[in-house]
């Protein structure tokens, strides 16, 4: 069970824009700023969207990340196949004095 | 470019001790916070504990009691123990970076390393 909740499978078709939601607490998100990792079959997690909206170089502005309150969402325009991975949200949580993450969302490019 | 690369037995028994290392190339170990991740096949995330070039741990209470992490800031590497260990503790275990103030920023990681548990 994650302290983060998203949902477990998402998709779209190619063009598309999609959004992945990430529910937390006060003790985590409401307090905290949120990361994203996008992980490909077979590879480690790579950051894509930092302190809520940022994206580190390299990673294309078809990504954004947005928070309000103790939720927080991807979004993924001009869908692409390559974009077929598993999204974790992660952030840092006051009560546990450590990082925690959300259960990951598999998104599918129909 | 900084890279890391965890290395370790991929076949641990039941009751023993898993240990792995996550060697720093291209950089160096001091001033960052280095943590240990795993994930089960087919599962999500899970961070393990943190170590900070100076020393200082925190670990997950989940396995705390049961983890070490050290580092040698000597030889560029840090260092996972995980004792008692059952199938549970089977996973991909991932060492990763972070920086100070950005605790849930995992700005690098190592491509990973799959240890199984046997009985």
């Amino acid at each position: 069970q994650s302290v983060l909740t998203q949902p477990p499978s998402a998709s779209g078709t190619p063009g598309q824009r999609v959004t992945v939601s990430c529910s937390g607490s006060s003790s985590n998100i409401g307090s905290n700023t949120v990361s994203w990792y996008q992980q490909l079959p077979g590879t480690a997690p790579k950051l894509l969207i930092y302190s809520n909206n940022q994206r580190p170089s390299g990673v294309p502005d078809r990504f954004s990340g947005s928070k309000s309150g103790t939720s927080a969402s991807l979004a993924i325009s001009g869908l692409q196949s390559d974009d077929e991975a598993d999204y974790y949200c992660a952030a840092w949580d006051d009560s546990l004095k450590g990082p925690v993450f959300g259960g990951g969302t598999r998104l599918t490019v129909l | 470019q900084v890279q890391l690369q965890e290395s370790g037995p991929g076949l641990v028994k039941a009751s023993e001790t898993l240990s792995l290392t996550c060697t720093v190339s291209g950089g160096s170990v001091s001033s960052y916070y280095w943590n240990w991740i795993r994930q089960p096949p087919g599962k999500g995330l899970e961070w393990i504990g943190y170590i900070y070039s100076s020393g200082s741990t925190y670990y997950n209470p989940s396995v705390k009691g049961r983890v070490t992490i050290s580092v040698d800031t000597s030889n560029n590497q840090n260092s996972l123990k995980l004792s008692s260990v059952t199938a549970a503790d089977t996973a991909v275990y991932y060492c990763a970076r972070t920086t100070v103030g950005a605790m849930a920023v995992f700005n690098i990681w190592g491509q990973g390393t799959m240890v199984t548990v046997s009985s």
